[in-house]
């Protein structure tokens, strides 16, 4: 039991419209990342979260955009949804910025954009 | 460019050994993660290797060489369990985290 839970677990979305997706860090962490998972291919990094600030982005649009709370609960919003955007999203948590520690990862949200 | 390549598929048979390459080229390294994922479920942390040599851990031990750009993931005495997809990710000078393909093991009876 690592912790972190995600919601919802699989979602169906058409093209166009705008997801939110939602983490639950693990307890004492202060810090969430998100990553992209597509079928078959290791996770990309979409962004960073440090006591509600985003610290770190990687090379996704800007109509991917996220929240941190003061809980350290965290969302992933994704507007003008694209077909490519289909994929496992993962949320995981750590303690400080330098993720020199373990991950802990959440189970995922499957998100299928038709 | 960051690339980190590791093979895509190995197949093992059970109570064998097998090791896992994975090599890497990223601006900047502050250290070597190897995950395990199995299908359908989050990656579950194995390793962390940010100086060069072997740890040991159990059945499972992670070597790092930081000249020649290069790790592997050390399996033994492999069991059914051990069918997994497992991630090599490198730390780079921003400290994030870049992630391999993965190299989907599957052990044969």
């Amino acid at each position: 039991e690592t912790g972190v839970t995600q919601s919802p677990t699989h979602l169906i979305k058409t093209r166009g419209q705008q997801v939110t997706l939602r983490c639950s860090s693990q307890s004492g962490h202060n810090t969430v990342s998100w990553y992209q998972q597509a079928l078959g291919q290791g996770p990309q990094f979409i962004f960073q979260y440090y006591r509600e600030e985003e610290n770190g982005r990687g090379n996704f649009p800007p109509r991917f955009s996220g929240l941190q709370f003061p809980n350290y609960s965290s969302e992933l919003n994704v507007n003008a949804l694209e077909l490519d955007d289909s994929a496992l999203y993962l949320c995981a948590s750590s303690y400080g910025t330098e993720n020199t520690g373990e991950l802990f990862f959440g189970e995922g949200s499957r998100l299928t954009v038709l | 460019g960051q690339n980190i390549d590791q093979p895509t598929e190995m197949t093992a048979t059970e109570g064998a050994i097998v090791q896992i390459n994975c090599t890497y080229q990223t601006s900047g390294f502050n250290g070597l993660f190897w995950y395990q994922q199995h299908a359908g479920e989050a990656p579950t942390f194995l390793s962390y290797n940010v100086l060069d040599g072997l740890e040991e851990k159990g059945r499972f031990s992670s070597f790092l060489s930081r000249s020649k750009g290069y790790s592997y993931l050390l399996l033994k005495e492999l069991q059914m369990k051990d069918s997994a997809s497992y991630l090599c990710a490198v730390l780079d000078s921003n400290y994030q985290l870049i992630w391999g393909a993965g190299t989907k093991l599957i052990i044969k009876p």
